[in-house]
């Protein structure tokens, strides 16, 4: 079955660039997507089709893939940035999350 | 846009249970829909998908033959049957909606937790 690896957790300072991997087989084949998870909340879209960004989403937040590897980047990274992150795709039909990274703001 | 789950609570092993997602704000008919769980502190799993006429259906093999998603676009609303239930499928259930010929979630329901304990 379809895996994507994702690190359990990223540490930044605030106002560094944060940046979280993603790997699986051919993912630059497939539009990978990535969501923000707070405690207690919901998942919420920052990234789709790898770089995408919908609306509401500070510009801070980016995507890029290459090969087999997606990354989101968070670029002066806030103290309110500091969540859990998913990594998603589709894949025939049916949908393969990562892990999950914490990342954590100090 | 709204998604509002309801029907989770404590049942025993190898008890059922029947899951609502209501959908306000939008029309359902149009959109594939999803069920996504999470375990207590751990991470999101895809549970299963449904097509919009409701004629495809794909399930993780953990549930397969013992869940079962359905729809209903009259009433807007999506279902999930579990049966069989087992401690392992304790966890919070979200229903998603995925955008038009698109492979992501745009909007998730605040979830409800399903607890299966003797």
């Amino acid at each position: 079955s379809y895996e994507l690896t994702q690190p359990p957790s990223v540490s930044v300072s605030p106002g560094q660039t944060a940046s979280i991997t993603c790997s699986g087989d051919k993912l630059g084949d497939k539009d990978a997507c990535w969501y923000q998870q707070k405690p207690g909340q919901s998942p919420v879209l920052v990234i789709y089709q790898h770089r995408k960004r919908p609306s509401g989403i500070p510009e801070r937040f980016s995507g890029s893939n290459s090969g087999n590897t997606a990354t989101l980047t968070i670029s002066g990274t806030q103290a309110m940035d500091e969540a859990d992150y998913y990594c998603q795709a589709w894949v025939s039909s049916t949908v393969v999350f990562g892990g999950g990274t914490k990342l954590t703001v100090l | 846009v709204q998604l509002v789950e309801s029907g989770g609570g404590l049942v025993q092993p190898g008890g059922s249970l029947r899951l609502s997602c209501a959908a306000s704000g939008f029309t359902l008919s149009p959109y594939w829909m999803s069920w996504v769980r999470q375990a207590p502190g751990k991470g999101l799993e895809w549970v299963a998908n449904i097509k919009q006429d409701g004629s495809e259906k794909y399930y993780v093999d953990s549930v397969k033959g013992r869940f079962t998603i359905s729809r209903d676009n009259v009433e807007n609303s999506l279902y999930l049957q579990m049966n069989s239930l087992r401690a392992e499928d304790t966890a919070v259930y979200y229903c998603a909606r995925v955008p038009f010929s698109s492979s992501w979630y745009d909007y998730w329901g605040q979830g409800t937790l399903v607890t299966v304990s003797s």
